[in-house]
């Protein structure tokens, strides 16, 4: 059983289209987030939620819309992508408001813009 | 504000050599310390962890100890194998909120 499973694994558009990726978790996690890795394997930060309630919205263009239908699922919509989107975007959950608790990823999706 | 500085890389080792991957960090109050491992096409999946000052985290061979008086969280292992290739990430977890390190590439050759 995936813990957390993302789907596409992979993703190539044109630049222009408007693409959304899908994630759920099955660990009864409170919490879920996106992050961005970049083609140096730098993470960053997107978005986190907390019981469906966005908690943190870091600096993202307003293109990027995430959307929590309920708290095992957290998706991410991208309008007008850029060549600049370019990454690999991952998922991830933790429980809430335990500090020494660690998340736990998804395998990633490879966003490619042509 | 929280932050965390490791190691730049890319780190290349042969087989059975000693590993260190330095990381120190800044944040107020206590928070947990974590490094995670990415192998190559996967996401990132955690190695250890520190909950509080001179905790050892241990997995896999790794360990690390949580150094409240250097702000340091060093990853060592005694001797590395090729499966060991991978980029590895230090973390802390501060009130709720998580802060990565740039990550650290590990190549283990035979």
């Amino acid at each position: 059983d995936t813990a957390v499973s993302q789907t596409p694994k992979y993703l190539v558009t044109q630049m222009g289209n408007d693409k959304s990726i899908k994630c759920e978790q099955n660990l009864g996690h409170d919490t879920m987030y996106w992050y961005k890795q970049d083609s140096k394997k730098f993470l960053k930060i997107m978005f986190s939620y907390n019981n469906k309630e966005l908690i943190i919205n870091e600096t993202v263009p307003n293109r990027f819309s995430p959307k929590s239908p309920d708290k095992a699922h957290l998706n991410l919509h991208i309008n007008s992508l850029e060549l600049g989107d370019s990454a690999v975007y991952f998922c991830a959950s933790s429980r809430l408001g335990r500090e020494n608790t660690e998340a736990f990823f998804g395998q990633g999706t490879r966003l490619t813009v042509v | 504000g929280n932050s965390v500085t490791q190691m730049e890389g890319p780190v290349t080792l042969s087989e059975e050599a000693f590993l260190t991957i330095n990381c120190t960090y800044t944040a107020t109050g206590y928070p947990s310390l974590f490094w995670y491992v990415q192998y190559p096409g996967e996401g990132l999946q955690l190695l250890l962890k520190a909950t509080k000052a001179d905790d050892k985290g241990s997995n896999k061979g790794f360990e690390a100890t949580y150094r409240k008086e250097t702000t340091s969280f060093h990853l060592e292992k005694g001797s590395v194998q090729v499966s060991d290739s991978a980029v590895y990430f230090c973390a802390l977890k501060n009130a709720g909120k998580s802060t990565f390190g740039d990550g650290t590439t590990l190549t283990v050759k035979p």
